[in-house]
């Protein structure tokens, strides 16, 4: 079976750090792009960040940049959002998911969800 | 990277069709072929439904379909049922490796 489990979120004050972690099972760890989409409180779906199948291109959505990265591990079959200087309005949940077809992502995980508050 | 613009609802009764737009801009949908939908019922990961403007994942019921012109893609579903009431979003590539998802649209089968 196909799958993609997130762990890492909670409870961080502003400013603060967290790391969300996103293990895949089921297919090639290498063959595909990867992606964070977020969706806060009452909101739709947001994209966050990409990388390639060998992690070395990436890219972000611009109210992100320079706070997130997104990396992978291919031998783990991990891919990671590290995310700093957090604010409130990254309060939101957050899906990994895999990017096929022109950037159409056919595989998520279960959301894991980061609360930005004092 | 503005978000592409969906309506908030949209409605129809069983047995009938139903269109849901999604405008974007010159450097997404109107740039790319690369338009996705997807479906999502509460409380569950979103399905991909439509990829590159008109295309079916397997499995995927033909009643749901894809077009695009100009800046604005669609997605119509005939012959609603009412299990298709959940919610309905787009989403583009939108140069460089970014990705714009609509505001997202629920469907309601009255």
């Amino acid at each position: 079976e196909v799958q993609l489990v997130e762990s890492g979120g909670g409870l961080v004050q502003p400013g603060g750090s967290l790391r969300l972690s996103c293990v895949g099972s089921g297919f090639p760890s290498n063959k595909d792009w990867m992606g964070w989409v977020r969706q806060a409180p009452g909101k739709g779906l947001e994209w966050v960040a990409n990388i390639n199948e060998d992690g070395r291109v990436t890219s972000y959505e611009d109210s992100v940049k320079g706070r997130f990265t997104i990396s992978r591990d291919n031998v783990k079959r991990t891919l990671y959002l590290q995310m700093n200087s957090l604010r409130d309005e990254d309060t939101a949940t957050y899906y990994c998911g895999r990017w096929v077809y022109h950037f159409g992502m056919d595989v998520w995980g279960q959301g894991t969800a980061v609360l930005v508050s004092s | 990277q503005s978000a592409l613009t969906q309506p908030p609802s949209a409605s129809g009764s069983p047995g009938q069709s139903v269109a849901i737009s999604c405008t974007g801009t010159s450097s997404d949908i109107g740039a790319y072929n690369y338009v996705s939908w997807y479906q999502r019922y509460p409380g569950k990961a979103p399905k991909l439904i439509i990829y590159e403007v008109t295309k079916r994942p397997s499995g995927v019921p033909d009643r749901f379909s894809g077009s695009k012109s100009g800046n604005t893609a669609s997605l119509t579903v005939s012959g609603l049922q009412a299990e298709d009431e959940a919610d309905y979003y787009c989403s583009s590539h939108a140069g460089n490796y970014n990705v714009v998802f609509g505001g997202g649209t629920k469907l309601t089968v009255l």
